[in-house]
């Protein structure tokens, strides 16, 4: 699986968006870039996956550039209870088997009052 | 609508002593992974099953690393004669299926402290 590059930590006020960028420039074509949270103490939660184009659900919305060598994970109003350790992961497409998920050590988000 | 379940949420053994950790994935999920984390770096994978069949162990750190799903449901970690570099907290994961654009979706773990 090709190598991400994320911030190490960021800052955000409550309110508003929050936007976690990550590097991946040597992903391949049949690569998709997938975004995870993990909350202290939690499992790491899953929010929003794409392959090229961009993806939105009810927690983020992700914006893929169109070489795909970088992305950017929005949530659109951020709350304290987003403070997390996120993590931007790539991950082959499909295969006769699985993929067990290579985490890097993310961005810790730490959303401001 | 239940989520990926793990026992115990903490567990505290002697070095040398042997430990059970179990996992209940989400019903009707085929694919079931195991990851490891240690304290401030992200999860390592460990093993991973579709069904009952174990189809790669390539992250078991030593042979003291086990891992069974024999009816292709409940998932048992089990680590031989612990050591203190074991401690970690351990995650269970689950996907309806290992293609590529199937989430994992993850327990909350099992904090293992070696004393």
């Amino acid at each position: 699986d090709a190598k991400t590059t994320q911030p190490t930590s960021m800052d955000c006020a409550e309110g508003r968006a929050a936007n976690l960028p990550c590097n991946h420039s040597t992903i391949s074509g049949n690569e998709y870039v997938y975004w995870y949270r993990q909350i202290h103490s939690q499992g790491p939660q899953y929010i929003i996956h794409g392959l090229k184009n961009n993806e939105t659900n009810e927690m983020a919305s992700l914006i893929i550039t169109e070489d795909r060598k970088s992305s950017t994970l929005i949530l659109p109003h951020a709350t304290l209870r987003d403070t997390a350790v996120y993590y931007c992961i790539v991950r082959v497409r499909s295969g006769g088997g699985a993929d067990g998920l290579t985490f890097g050590k993310g961005t810790h988000l730490i959303i401001q009052p | 609508g239940a989520g990926v379940s793990q026992s115990p949420r903490y567990k505290v053994a002697k070095r040398g002593q042997d430990v059970a950790l179990r996992c209940d994935p989400i019903s009707g999920h085929v694919s079931l992974f195991w990851y490891q984390q240690a304290l401030g770096q992200g999860p390592e994978f460990l093993t991973y099953f579709q069904n009952e069949a174990q189809l790669d162990k390539s992250g078991l750190p030593s042979d003291r690393f086990f891992a069974e799903r024999p009816e292709g449901s409940v998932s048992t970690l089990k680590i031989q004669r612990t050591q203190q570099e074991d401690s970690a907290v351990y995650l269970c994961a689950s996907s309806f299926e290992g293609a590529g654009n199937q989430p994992q979706h993850f327990g909350d773990g099992t904090r293992l402290s070696i004393l």
